[in-house]
């Protein structure tokens, strides 16, 4: 069984630009979280979304956006790139039951120059 | 708002022995569950073990136990027999029922565990 499938693995990109990160979740898993992570803040929750609607948002500003599509398959979006966003961007995926289990991908590195 | 504290920002344990990493969180809810995740070089987060707040018997996963203390709010980690290939950051989560429509996980800030040969 494939696990989670973040693309890509690392991404070298300018302040101003915008970036896509794609995440493929386990087959049948319905949930998918983006989080990010940086050496300053940790962990953080970006959003999450479930059948391609959005159940929950992080505290980020609107540059960053995401989306789902009717695979499962996810996508965030980041606007008008700024150094303070380089960090590594991990996805995670889970059933739609309250089974509480998270599947982590191995994340996209951003670095932002 | 749920937060998690580890205090520990690192740890080390000689090859074989026992150590036991901390967490606490705090929370107004009375149903959640708590995990243990643990990130190699490799990045990727795997989960080590998981709690149900209404469970009152610790989990347990070969080598990897909990302690948890819901009164005090407290979730420690003990990892026995400990081998090279434990070495990594250690972080423990908070997670809310479904039922209450906040899916995310609230991260601690790591413990960087690391073995002694």
């Amino acid at each position: 069984k494939a696990g989670v499938t973040q693309t890509p693995r690392y991404l070298i990109k300018t302040r101003g630009q915008q970036v896509t990160l794609s995440c493929s979740p386990i087959s049948g898993h319905r949930s998918v979280s983006w989080y990010q992570q940086t050496p300053g803040q940790g962990l953080q929750f970006l959003f999450e979304y479930f059948s391609e609607t959005q159940r929950n948002k992080g505290n980020f500003p609107g540059r960053f956006s995401g989306r789902q599509f009717s695979n499962s398959r996810s996508e965030m979006n980041v606007s008008t790139l700024e150094l303070g966003d380089s960090a590594l961007y991990l996805c995670a995926s889970s059933r739609d039951t309250d089974q509480t289990e998270a599947f982590f991908g191995q994340g996209t590195r951003l670095t932002v120059v | 708002a749920q937060t998690v504290t580890q205090s520990q920002p690192e740890m080390s344990v000689q090859e074989a022995e026992t150590v036991t990493l901390s967490c606490t969180y705090d929370t107004s809810e009375s149903d959640y569950y708590l995990f243990w995740y643990k990130q190699p070089p490799s990045r990727q987060m795997i989960l080590v073990i998981r709690q149900e707040a209404y469970k009152q018997q610790n989990a347990t996963e070969n080598r990897f136990s909990v302690n948890f203390q819901k009164a005090a709010k407290s979730f420690s980690l003990k990892i026995s027999d400990s081998q090279l290939g434990d070495a990594a950051m250690y972080f423990c989560a908070y997670r809310s029922p479904i039922v209450l429509g906040n899916e995310k996980l609230t991260f601690g800030t790591g413990t960087r565990l690391t073995i002694i040969p």
